[in-house]
């Protein structure tokens, strides 16, 4: 079955600890990103990967690191996390820049 | 600040009635992106109109383009409580990023 799968999908942290929330897709897409969710603010780019070893940032990058060494996986790092980072959190493909997003089921994420 | 803006913000019908959103952006885009999100789940894709195009179906959906006054509506005919769900526009500009609005939330009352 063609998904994105992201894991975990519930995480509970405390502010300074680092975590990797991980994203892999089984569609050989070129393109991945991450995005967030938050209420009166909708869906906001964090980072996205046009190919293996090319990512790039999105609108709200501060505080995130990514990483695509393999096709599939593009993991989302926060190095020292904030309670400014809690949120919902999606990472998405496509088979290019220009087409449909196939996303992942989400991760709530809450920093203590 | 977000280049898709969607209206209403909240839109409640009856079913079998239509709904129609609306979504409006600020810069110029290579094409215009629907998506449906059911409560806290991932986002699914309905609709992808390129800018050359000014009118797409698919079953139900009805969605139309005008670049001139850069802006989208949303058309869902024949409504079904199944609807009731988050429904966002996404702009996709010369880059490869994707700018999504504040989203509307349908409700398609039985």
């Amino acid at each position: 079955e063609a998904q994105v799968t992201q894991n975990p999908r519930y995480l509970i942290t405390v502010t300074g600890k680092k975590l990797t929330v991980t994203c892999s897709q089984n569609m050989n897409h070129e393109y991945m990103s991450w995005y967030r969710q938050d209420p009166g603010l909708g869906l906001r780019q964090i980072y996205y990967s046009m190919n293996v070893e090319v990512t790039d940032k999105g609108d709200v990058p501060e505080g995130y690191k990514v990483s695509r060494k393999e096709k599939r996986n593009f993991p989302l790092i926060l190095e020292s996390p904030s309670p400014n980072q809690t949120s919902l959190y999606f990472c998405a493909s496509s088979p290019d820049r220009g087409r449909d997003q196939y996303f992942g089921p989400g991760t709530r994420l809450l920093v203590l | 600040s977000q280049q898709g803006e969607e209206d209403p913000q909240a839109l409640s019908i009856q079913e079998g009635e239509n709904a129609t959103m609306n979504c409006s952006y600020k810069t110029s885009i290579n094409n215009l992106q629907w998506y449906r999100q059911n409560s806290g789940r991932g986002l699914v894709h309905l609709i992808l109109i390129r800018s050359n195009e000014r009118e797409k179906h698919s079953g139900r959906l009805r969605v139309t383009l005008d670049t001139s006054k850069k802006s989208s509506s949303l058309l869902i005919t024949a409504s079904r409580a199944a609807d009731t769900a988050s429904y966002f526009c996404a702009t996709q500009t010369s880059g490869s990023r994707l700018t999504f609005g504040e989203g509307t939330q349908l409700t398609v009352n039985p």
